[in-house]
């Protein structure tokens, strides 16, 4: 069974303190690494996908990275803007069927303080 | 080019009733996933519909279905309510056919059982 574990559960930062949220993961079959990032009451919004080990993606103060066990997601220079819960989940191969089934952590909650 | 849209937003009901939720996918998307979210297990997957065929499903028991009309919009239905089942119903899409690619998700459903 896929599984992800995301630390810490939650992180405070100042503005322009950067930081990163980590995302570990077990899965039969990597088929994508996912970021999403959710606002209260609202629905999950897409950062990232990867494929595979040692991709990378960069998305204005964000950056994505993937190793064979974890992932990484980089904030350089957080604003307030940037709190929000960020969520990481994995889409496998178990079973070889994994149509629209994506296992996602808990998430980490990040809070950036002016 | 318009996201995921889910109606109602938010609805109350009473334990024994039933629901039915209702997702419009991002035009020319054909998969439809539904997702379950509330803070104690997070996002759980329900099932995954492409062509009006529930292609996967997630463990969730029988009182919860689904199904797909020939313009892609989905209903999903949860009969018999428990308490248990207050949560965010959270609706996505993805393009292509295959298995791999990212959801796009709408606000959600906030359901609430008394």
């Amino acid at each position: 069974e896929d599984q992800v574990t995301q630390s810490p559960e939650a992180l405070r930062l100042q503005e322009g303190e950067s930081s990163s949220l980590n995302c570990s993961y077990t899965v039969s079959g990597l088929r994508g690494l996912f970021w999403y990032r959710q606002d209260p009451g609202k629905g999950p919004e897409f950062l990232f996908t990867l494929y595979s080990a040692g991709e990378e993606k960069e998305k204005e103060r964000l950056k994505a990275t993937l190793t064979k066990k974890e992932s990484f997601l980089h904030i350089t220079a957080p604003k307030p803007e940037d709190s929000a819960t960020y969520l990481c989940a994995v889409q496998g191969n178990a079973g070889g069927t994994s149509y629209g089934k994506l296992t996602f952590g808990q998430g980490t909650i990040l809070t950036v303080h002016p | 080019k318009a996201g995921v849209t889910q109606t109602p937003r938010y609805l109350i009901k009473t334990r024994g009733q039933q629901v039915t939720l209702s997702c419009s996918p991002i035009s020319g998307h054909r998969s439809v996933s539904w997702y379950q979210q509330t803070p104690g297990q997070g996002l759980q997957f329900l099932f995954e519909y492409f062509s009006e065929t529930q292609r996967n499903k997630g463990n969730f028991p029988g009182r919860f279905s689904g199904r797909q009309f020939s313009n892609s919009r989905s209903e999903m239905n949860v009969s018999t309510l428990e308490l248990g089942d207050s949560a965010l119903y959270l609706c996505a899409s993805r393009a292509g056919t295959g298995t791999t690619g990212e959801l796009f998700f709408g606000e959600g459903s906030r359901l609430t059982v008394l």
